[in-house]
């Protein structure tokens, strides 16, 4: 089972508040991602870590930022929420396997709703 | 282009049997992962199977395998004696650009119901 965490479960708010998703996981991994999943549809990239003091953009452009400055801890902030940002979040780390691929464990999400 | 593609509508199947979920993919990296996880409504993403593509035999963990075929870029998932609660959506997907640089790229899923 995997020990990577997602707080909140479920979050509603109004438009322009700001607001972070937290994740934590405990299995020292250094390599932490934030996907965002609409309803019925694929997974898209928007943030990536390395590791400490390490964050990347992903391959869909948010207004979302994260930081990195544990490694078990690698949270997401709106500054302003809009009806748009209105998805799931999943949160995932990685630990290597063979010919340098990485097998990832997500949390259970945080799934966001802006009014 | 896509680089996953799964194209299969809702899938059906009788508690017990066997079935098959397609997955193609698109890469021109030498070498490359693929991947297939499970979303079941609670929607937490669940890691089923693996395949490296300089793996010579196909995947097998417990009731699933992966039907690995390199030439078609086919990676198709098969579970056996399907479960209620194999229930859920099911992703592939596909790992280029190796090492640090590694990201995942997910296709659409599918979704897997089982009947009684």
């Amino acid at each position: 089972e995997a020990d990577i965490y997602q707080t909140p479960r479920y979050l509603v708010i109004g438009t322009g508040k700001k607001i972070t998703l937290e994740c934590s996981q405990t299995m020292g991994h250094d390599k932490m991602y934030w996907y965002q999943q609409d309803p019925g549809m694929e997974l898209h990239l928007i943030h990536y870590s390395y590791g400490v003091n390490s964050t990347e953009k992903g391959d869909l452009s948010s207004e979302s930022t994260v930081s990195r400055i544990r490694t078990e801890h690698f949270p997401l902030t709106l500054e302003s929420a809009r009806p748009s940002h209105t998805s799931q979040y999943l949160c995932a780390s990685s630990e290597f396997l063979g010919q340098g691929d990485e097998k990832l464990f997500f949390g259970s999400g945080t799934q966001l709703s802006v009014l | 282009a896509q680089k996953i593609t799964q194209t299969q509508p809702g899938m059906f199947v009788q508690e017990k049997e066997a079935v098959t979920l397609d997955c193609t993919y698109d890469t021109s990296d030498p070498s490359y992962g693929l991947f297939w996880y499970k979303q079941p409504s609670s929607g937490e993403m669940i890691f089923l199977i693996y395949q490296g593509s300089y793996d010579q035999q196909n995947a097998t963990e417990g009731r699933y395998s992966l039907n690995f075929q390199k030439a078609r870029k086919s990676a198709n998932l098969v579970i056996s004696a399907s479960q209620l609660g194999d229930s859920a959506m099911y992703f592939c997907a596909m790992r280029e650009e190796g090492g640090a640089n590694s990201k995942l790229t997910f296709g659409k899923g599918i979704t897997l119901s089982v009947r009684p």
